[in-house]
Parts: structure tokens; sequence; C-alpha cells
């Protein structure tokens, strides 16, 4: 079966250092990621998508990896501050269509 | 641009009655989604349009819930009978590339309560 899987635990880390969020998905080929920020009470704001002929995506604090190869992306925020605690959330978009299929959301939690 | 607009922003209803979500998309953009959001199944695509025209509903749930979208500017979301496993935040989006490449732009959702 087909599936996108986020950290559901919480990631809790100290202002100032690099966060790491991962998404794995298995059964899918997808022609794009993206990757999505979710506050309390609010819907999903974009912030980066990646190709899958692209191995890194830069912008700003954020960096995101593909590797189709492991099946893996990797969402990176350096220098992170409190105000990027926030929800979130993977999605894949495959070949078919304007779809997009959402992992679970890791919420990151900066403590200053 | 006001970005997505939806409304009601809560809705707290009785199982049995009918609800109907509503959502107006970004001007100019030919696609619009809504989406289901639960603790339990995360976010959830239901039903998709473009230029107004359902695409692919393979997300509805049941026949309970049906979706329409009149004119570009305008679509709804409605469950009838509402039970309580319907209870979630309700999220339209509205995107304009077809291929994929173009990022979704999400409204601030309906939370929903069946009791």
């Amino acid at each position: 079966s087909q599936k996108i899987e986020q950290n559901s635990e919480a990631l809790n880390i100290q202002e100032g250092k690099t966060a790491t969020l991962t998404c794995n998905y298995t059964n899918y080929s997808p022609a794009y990621l993206q990757w999505y920020r979710q506050d309390p009470g609010r819907g999903p704001v974009f912030l980066l998508l990646i190709r899958e002929n692209e191995k890194e995506k830069r912008k700003e604090r954020l960096k995101v990896t593909f590797d189709t190869t492991l099946k893996q992306s990797l969402f990176h925020i350096t220098a992170s501050q409190p105000a990027d605690s926030a929800t979130y959330l993977c999605a894949l978009v495959l070949n078919a269509g304007n779809m997009l299929t959402f992992g679970g959301g890791t919420r990151l939690m900066v403590k200053p | 641009d006001a970005g997505v607009i939806q409304s009601p922003r809560h809705e707290v209803t009785e199982m049995g009655q009918e609800v109907t979500l509503r959502c107006k998309p970004i001007s100019g953009h030919d696609y619009l989604f809504w989406y289901r959001q639960t603790m339990m199944r995360g976010l959830e695509l239901l039903i998709y349009f473009n230029n107004n025209v359902p695409i692919d509903d393979s997300g509805m749930p049941e026949d309970r819930f049906s979706a329409k979208m009149p004119n570009a500017s305008f679509s709804t979301l409605k469950i009838q009978p509402s039970e309580p496993r319907d209870s979630a935040v309700y999220f339209c989006a509205s995107s304009l590339d077809p291929t994929g490449a173009d990022t979704q732009y999400f409204g601030p959702g309906t939370r929903l309560t069946v009791l």
C-alpha cells in the first residue's frame, strides 16, 4: 500500500539549532514534493516545492532535499527561532493530475 | 487578494442536520480542492474541481457528502444528514497550475462539530 510517513512525535529543539524533519514514502513515484507549514487554527501554507530531478532546494533559512532512491525528503530549518514552531506537512504530487497527498505532519517546537 | 475565503469558521450542529460549508477561491484559479483534517487521518482530499467541473470525487466518504461549484467564484460542500464522525476541520484550497508544480492556497478552514 502507499504510505507517506512523517514522525508523529514532536521535535523539540533549542533556538539557533538546525531542525531536520523527515518525510518517507513507499509505493509512490512522485513528480513533485511540497512542504507546508500549518499553525494552530489555520490552513497549511506553502513553503517549498522540489521536483523529482532536483536533489536540493533552498529558500532563506529553509532547505529541502529529495532522494528518490531512498524515497525520502529532508526539510531543514537553520538558525531556528521560536516563531518557526508549527506543524510541518510534506505532500506528494503524482504525475497524474494535480492532487496532493499529505503526510501526517510533524510538530516542531523551538525553545528560546 | 483576500485569499481563499471559507464560511462559516465554526459550525456546531446536531446529528441528522444538514450542514453546508462555503468557499470562495482566489480569483483566476482554475482548480478548487476540498480537504478534511482530523487527528486520526490527517489531511485528506475529498474532491477537486477544474473550471467548475468535478474531476475526482473518490475521496468523498459516502453519499451523505456532496459538493458543487456553480461558478468560478463559489463552491459548497454539503453533508446531509450529518453524523458525529463527520466532526473535523474542512479546508478549501485553490491553485492555478494544473501540473502540480504550483502551490495550493488554503483557506482558514471550517471547524465542524456534530453532536
